[in-house]
């Protein structure tokens, strides 16, 4: 069965420090992956997706990056936090019309 | 411009009652998920609808896909503390790339005891 892991749960950084989020899926291969964020529990902001490895599309301006380096890796980065990226940040990925996601990350920028 | 609209964006209720929410657009999709969250947790997927009209039912709740494919409801029959959580509409566009989905702002169901 197809899994999708994580990580950290939960994270507390410094503004202007880098951050790197890693999430990678097992049980699938060429699988469509998508870093969301999520502001007060409410609806899922689309950051990036990406249809396979090395190619990453962003659906918004911001202070992160994402990258693809392996097939079932997805990594969410930044080379300096601001406090408006803190957030509940979440990793899926989809297939035959569903979506799957990671337990989320929750960021605090202080 | 938010493509999916879903109401009441609160509902506290008590155990037993029950609630219908929906999710509305003007954009036409190919398919249509519902999702449940937890705090601190990331979404779960409840269903797909995919048909216009289609209609599922997953135990108390039951789903309910547009005929035009704009719109969508979730019902929930004799509601318990265990439905709490935020419910989330979600959207794919034609095509069938499953590239990228549209969520609704959610509505954050609290049933009481």
């Amino acid at each position: 069965s197809q899994t999708i892991h994580q990580w950290p749960a939960t994270l507390v950084q410094p503004v202007g420090s880098p951050l790197s989020l890693e999430c990678t899926v097992e049980g699938t291969s060429n699988p469509n992956l998508y870093w969301y964020r999520q502001a007060a529990g409410r609806g899922l902001q689309l950051l990036f997706y990406s249809v396979g490895i090395g190619q990453i599309s962003s659906e918004v301006p911001q202070n992160l990056s994402a990258s693809r380096p392996q097939d079932r890796q997805f990594i969410l980065s930044s080379k300096k936090l601001l406090l408006s990226d803190s957030g509940f940040y979440l990793c899926a990925w989809s297939g035959g019309g569903m979506s799957f996601f990671g337990q989320g990350t929750r960021l605090t920028v202080v | 411009t938010q493509l999916l609209e879903q109401s009441p964006q609160f509902l506290s209720i008590q155990e037993g009652e029950n609630l219908t929410v929906y999710c509305n657009s003007s954009s036409v999709f190919s398919s249509l998920q519902w999702y449940r969250q937890e705090p601190g947790e990331g979404p779960v997927l409840l269903v797909t609808v995919v048909t216009g009209g289609e209609v599922k039912k997953l135990k108390r709740l039951t789903f309910q896909f547009g005929d035009a494919r704009k719109d969508s409801s979730l019902h929930i029959t004799a509601a318990q503390p265990g439905d709490t959580g935020l419910y989330l509409c979600a959207g794919e566009r034609s095509g069938g790339s499953n590239y990228k989905l549209t969520f609704g702002k959610g509505t954050l169901l609290t049933v009481n005891p």
